[in-house]
């Protein structure tokens, strides 16, 4: 099946810095998702792209679907302690299954 | 706004033992599934279900296991006999009349088999 693989697998930032992860396939997906999950929680869906080249903002988080249609990035500027978590990146397989990617685990020093 | 919730938060069973994990997703959702994650790893599909019935399932998603949706609220998905290794958070989702891939999760059940 299609795998995605998300970098870095953690980071470690300070109060204030910009993010960047990215997330890439071996093969194209016409959709691609960012998810955040907090620690004992469920996945909570950030942004969902539909189009290749598709920039998307959701407060201070920004995605954007790869040309290629095989990676996708999440940006988040200004980080701020409660967006510590971990970042999942997934798209579809089939008609309805999600897969994901392992996590992007951001940690963000005050 | 509305959520996906799923009860119980956690639940310790013994081996061999059944266990039935239950959902309600948002209440205009016409697709339901249950993933799975276990600890430290990447979230994984165990099965979709659409109108009354499974629409697509993993190889996961064996003999062992059922989902049912009991009521117009409802969603359940049972491990007959439970292994060790069914120890892990288990998530049910929801999507609605849009997107299919815009799937919203439940906080999760912990599911401890010992």
């Amino acid at each position: 099946g299609q795998q995605l693989n998300q970098s870095p697998q953690s980071m470690f930032i300070q109060e204030g810095e910009d993010v960047s992860m990215n997330c890439t396939s071996s093969s194209i997906f016409n959709t691609w998702l960012w998810y955040k999950q907090d620690p004992g929680e469920g996945p909570v869906l950030l942004i969902a792209l539909y189009k290749a080249g598709e920039l998307t903002s959701n407060g201070r988080l920004t995605a954007q679907f790869g040309i290629t249609r095989k990676d996708s990035f999440l940006n988040i500027s200004a980080s701020i302690p409660s967006d510590v978590g971990i970042y999942f990146c997934a798209g579809p397989q089939g008609a309805q299954k999600l897969v994901f990617g392992q996590g992007t685990r951001l940690t963000i020093n005050p | 706004e509305p959520e996906v919730t799923q009860t119980p938060s956690h639940q310790v069973t013994q081996m061999g033992q059944e266990v039935i994990l239950r959902c309600v997703p948002i209440s205009n959702h016409l697709y339901f599934y249950w993933y799975r994650q276990i600890l430290g790893q990447k979230v994984e599909f165990l099965v979709s279900f659409y109108n009354n019935e499974i629409s697509e399932k993993s190889e996961i998603f064996d003999d062992q296991f059922s989902v049912e949706r009991p009521d117009g609220s409802n969603f359940t998905l049972k491990i007959r006999s439970t292994k060790l290794e069914d120890s892990a958070m288990y998530f049910c989702a929801s999507s609605g009349t849009g997107p299919p891939y815009e799937q919203y999760f439940g906080p999760g059940t912990r599911l401890t088999v010992t």
